[in-house]
């Protein structure tokens, strides 16, 4: 069955970009059913969307974010990435990729996470 | 931006007992792009209700989702010790994106 695993470094300097990967395993990222999106979690709090791409490269991101982030898609991996620029210690936080449904925009299948702490 | 707004923050009952927790948006959103989420402490949200009454994939029963327009709720029919985690709804628009709630704590009393 389809699976997400995040992956990247755990630890980012002020001010550098966080850089992320999700793979995805168990089916085609290319599924024509799916955006592929990135949320993140500061500890203790709540959700936040950071942005979904489709295979085909299309992307929509929060507005509230947007300045800062990229995200984009290797088919021939099956994998889609998130760059996040400039980052501060709000930016300390659980990352998770899940699958985005086109139809209901809802989030399905979630990866475990991985926590990205922005300090020095 | 669509903010939604959760209540009660946290809601304290027993297992057995019916749990209603409320999600109003500050504009109206489609019934078809609003869900609900339920998440244990380290783990990754769980989809519950999608299309605001529609159960995802092994959802049991006793969890339901209703409302339109601005206000939704989810309803947990008699909770079960496994119940016992917060809850985020999430609404999508066109032009705003994704937003999520704040969460309902639901704790056992």
């Amino acid at each position: 069955q389809l699976q997400l695993q995040e992956s990247g470094p755990g630890l980012v300097k002020p001010s550098e970009t966080l850089s992320l990967t999700c793979t995805v395993s168990g089916g085609s990222i290319s599924s024509s059913s799916y955006y592929w999106g990135w949320i993140r979690q500061p500890p203790g709090k709540g959700l936040e969307w950071i942005g979904s791409i489709y295979y085909s490269g299309s992307t929509y991101y929060n507005p509230s974010l947007k300045s800062r982030v990229t995200i984009s898609v290797d088919t021939s991996k099956n994998q889609f990435s998130l760059k996040l620029s400039s980052v501060t210690a709000a930016d300390t936080a659980v990352y998770y990729c899940a699958s985005n449904a086109m139809t209901y925009r809802y989030f399905d299948l979630w990866g475990r996470g991985t926590l990205v702490t922005v300090s020095s | 931006e669509i903010v939604l707004t959760q209540s009660p923050g946290t809601l304290s009952l027993s297992p057995g007992e019916r749990a209603t927790l409320s999600c109003r948006a500050s504009q109206s959103v489609s019934s078809s792009y609003l869900a609900w989420y339920q998440q244990k402490p380290g783990q990754a949200p769980r989809l519950l209700i999608y299309g605001a009454s529609s159960r995802a994939t092994g959802i049991p029963d006793r969890f339901s989702g209703s409302g339109s327009g601005t206000d939704f709720t989810l309803t947990i029919s008699r909770l079960e010790p496994e119940d016992f985690a917060v809850y985020y709804c999430q609404q999508y628009g066109s032009s705003t994106g994704i937003t999520f709630g704040q969460g309902t704590r639901l704790e056992i009393k």
